[in-house]
């Protein structure tokens, strides 16, 4: 059974960097099958993709966060992170890593979330 | 930008009704939209792929319908563990992602 984790800093100071990981256990994260996508919930609020990176290390971000997002893959972890700098109070968010499976429309595999607040 | 608008935003019905959920693209997204349902304080989990394929583990009460703008998430018999929100998801050709606002299934 395929399973995501995220971990991270839960409290994060506004003008500084989030920093998140994803670590997958129960499938590889090498498989030519999947993305590896980041998902954020503003709290009360819907969805937000934030972008993929594939086991490659390619990428594709959401256009709205392009300039601020970096996102990486450690392949010999089977982990991928994101980045998210200059971040505001506007960043607080619950953020989910995905499972994205490239030949379907889906994210069939989710972690349970992790929530980042903003704050000084 | 494609946007997913769903309706209604609250549905409130009774355990053993029908629920007719329904998400409707700004542009056609053919067949590439996908079903989630959410719990408080728990991840999205899907329900329907490609607009009408279940996932796996999804009980035969849920069904998916609709191509091009239009789609419908249709819960047959409500079970008292389908009150939530569900959410659908569509993605472009040119792979760019995007959620409905959601919609709140509510014990009446």
């Amino acid at each position: 059974q395929v399973q995501l984790q995220e971990s991270g800093p839960g409290l994060v100071k506004p003008s500084q960097t989030l920093s998140l990981t994803c670590t997958v256990s129960g499938g590889s994260i090498n498989s030519g099958a999947y993305y590896w996508s980041w998902i954020r919930q503003h709290p009360g609020k819907g969805l937000e993709w934030i972008g993929y990176i594939y086991y490659s290390g390619s990428t594709h971000y959401n256009p709205s966060l392009q300039s601020r997002v970096t996102m990486s893959v450690d392949t010999s972890k089977n982990q991928f992170s994101l980045k998210l700098t200059s971040v505001t109070a506007a960043d607080t968010a619950v953020y989910y890593c995905a499972r994205d499976v490239i030949r379907e429309v889906m994210f069939d595999y989710w972690g349970q979330g992790t929530l980042v607040t903003v704050s000084s | 930008e494609i946007v997913l608008t769903q309706s209604p935003a609250t549905l409130s019905l009774s355990p053993g009704e029908r629920a007719t959920l329904s998400c409707r693209a700004s542009q056609s997204v053919s067949t590439d939209l996908a079903w989630y349902q959410q719990k408080p304080g728990q991840a999205p989990r899907l329900l329907i792929y490609d607009a009408s394929n279940r996932a796996t583990g999804i009980p035969a009460r849920f069904s998916g319908s609709g191509s091009g703008a239009d789609f419908t998430l249709t819960i047959s018999s409500l079970e008292p563990e389908d009150f939530a929100v569900y959410y659908c998801q569509q993605r472009t050709n040119w792979r760019m992602y995007s959620f409905g606002q959601g919609t709140k299934l509510e014990i009446k």
